[in-house]
């Protein structure tokens, strides 16, 4: 079965401009989450979705981020105007409804801003 | 205080040896914790769960969760080179499940 994926997984862009990540979780799964990494705050969760509903964007630092997910199968990460201090690695990951909690990472998209 | 607090290493160990890495938390409400292994460069992949105090073993790996002294740690059995990598605990916060707390990570490095 195909895991997690995300796209792309590697975006330079420059400060100012929109920046939009995708992630596809695994089939059959109903909660996807968005997680950023860095190296001095280490793994973060933004966002997470349950049904394709946003349950808790708590850790969505700024206004300039926002998350959708229109259907069951595909979610978007924006970040409208990127700056540079938003390079990071993030990822999407997901787990299904069922008794145990475990999250299934993607391969995540390396974001620089320059 | 930290929510997960993990030693950021570098844990050295020889090969077939045992690596012992631990974990404390804060959350006395937390309910569920995971271990996961991160190569550098790659995503976190999930070695265990665990959600009762006890051990849990899978293969050469061992989850042990005491929740009266908020302490996790994994046992890593007849070590492989392979293992060399950073070791990311994971708490869930209070009765939330969803909320997923990570430590630091302990960097692991298993010596031929």
């Amino acid at each position: 079965d195909a895991g997690v994926i995300q796209s792309p997984r590697h975006e330079v862009t420059e400060m100012g401009q929109e920046v939009t990540l995708r992630c596809k979780p695994i089939s059959g799964h109903d909660y996807l989450f968005w997680y950023r990494q860095t190296m001095m705050r280490g793994l973060e969760l933004l966002i997470y979705f349950n049904n394709n509903v946003p349950i808790d964007d708590s850790g969505m630092p700024e206004d300039r981020f926002s998350a959708k997910m229109p259907n069951a199968s595909f979610s978007t990460l924006k970040i409208q105007p990127s700056e540079p201090r938003d390079s990071a690695v993030y990822f999407c990951a997901s787990r299904g409804g069922g008794q145990g909690y475990e999250q299934y990472f993607g391969p995540g998209t390396r974001l620089t801003v320059t | 205080q930290k929510e997960v607090e993990q030693n950021s290493g570098p844990l050295s160990v020889p090969e077939g040896a045992i690596a012992s890495l631990n974990c404390t938390y804060s959350d006395r409400g937390s309910q569920s914790f995971f271990w996961y292994r991160q190569y550098s460069g790659k995503s976190p992949e999930l070695i265990m769960s665990i959600y009762s105090n006890g051990d849990k073993e899978d293969g050469r790996f061992t989850a042990q969760l005491n929740k009266a002294s908020q302490y996790v740690s994994l046992l890593i059995r007849d070590s492989q080179p392979s293992d060399s990598a950073t070791y990311l605990c994971a708490v869930t916060r209070g009765r939330n499940n969803n909320d997923m707390r990570f430590g630091a990570g302990t960097r692991l490095t298993v010596k031929p």
